[in-house]
């Protein structure tokens, strides 16, 4: 079974932290996935990677970067948090196939800005 | 810009009712798309991919299929239970936004409640 294992299930910052969100796979995927979720807004994607060291903006970047140092993790970062960064963030893998291969999700991570 | 939309919002049926789930998508040009379950504050599960090329998949008591040139994909659910309650989201890779590995693009999803 394909695995995404996200650091936290819960998190409280303060405004102005500097937060990591930390997703781990371990099916060997190429292809890496941030996206938040808001009720009435659905899933919106943040950032996603391709391979190590390479990053893609999604639709919501602003206030966000990532990290991909290595192939299986892929982190998430509030560079100053804000409380409109209050939502739930999920991590997603997939491989890489012609036209793009099944997503594959995280738990997710509840992250309160206070 | 690709649009999913998903109707009804929320359903509620008797165990052991038949039921389908709609998505519609306004860009045919799709590489695949893919159906997830959701409970409650937790992650999304994959239930189906489909393929462009393809026409339907089936897995279990679950089967989707695809009406690419319509926009549509329906989920059905044969002989509901009432572990079957979650939230139904379909999403789509368009070939026209976000790269052929990227971005899936989501509906709000359909909640289903199946009552005993």
């Amino acid at each position: 079974d394909v695995k995404v294992t996200q650091s936290s299930r819960y998190l409280v910052k303060r405004t102005g932290e500097k937060v990591f969100l930390e997703c781990v796979q371990d099916m060997d995927h190429e292809n890496m996935f941030w996206y938040r979720q808001d009720p009435g807004l659905g899933l919106r994607l943040i950032y996603f990677s391709y391979d190590v060291k390479m990053k893609e903006k999604g639709d919501i970047p602003e206030g966000y970067s990532v990290s991909r140092e290595k192939k299986e993790r892929f982190s998430l970062i509030l560079e100053s948090a804000s409380t409109n960064q209050t939502s739930m963030y999920l991590c997603a893998s997939s491989y890489w196939a012609a036209g793009g291969g099944e997503q594959f999700f995280g738990p997710g991570t509840r992250l309160t800005v206070l | 810009k690709q649009e999913v939309t998903q109707i009804p919002a929320a359903l509620s049926v008797p165990e052991g009712e038949n039921l389908v789930l709609n998505c519609s998508f306004t860009d045919s040009a799709i590489y695949n798309l893919q159906w997830f379950r959701q409970d409650p504050g937790k992650g999304l599960t994959s239930l189906l991919l489909i393929q462009s090329s393809q026409r339907e998949q089936t897995s279990g008591r679950l089967n989707a299929s695809l009406d690419k040139s319509s926009g549509r994909s329906t989920l059905y659910i044969a002989a509901s239970q009432p572990g079957d309650s979650a939230t139904y989201l379909c999403a789509v890779r368009s070939m026209n936004y976000g790269g052929s590995q990227g971005n899936l693009i989501f509906g709000k999803g359909t909640k289903l409640s199946v009552k005993p």
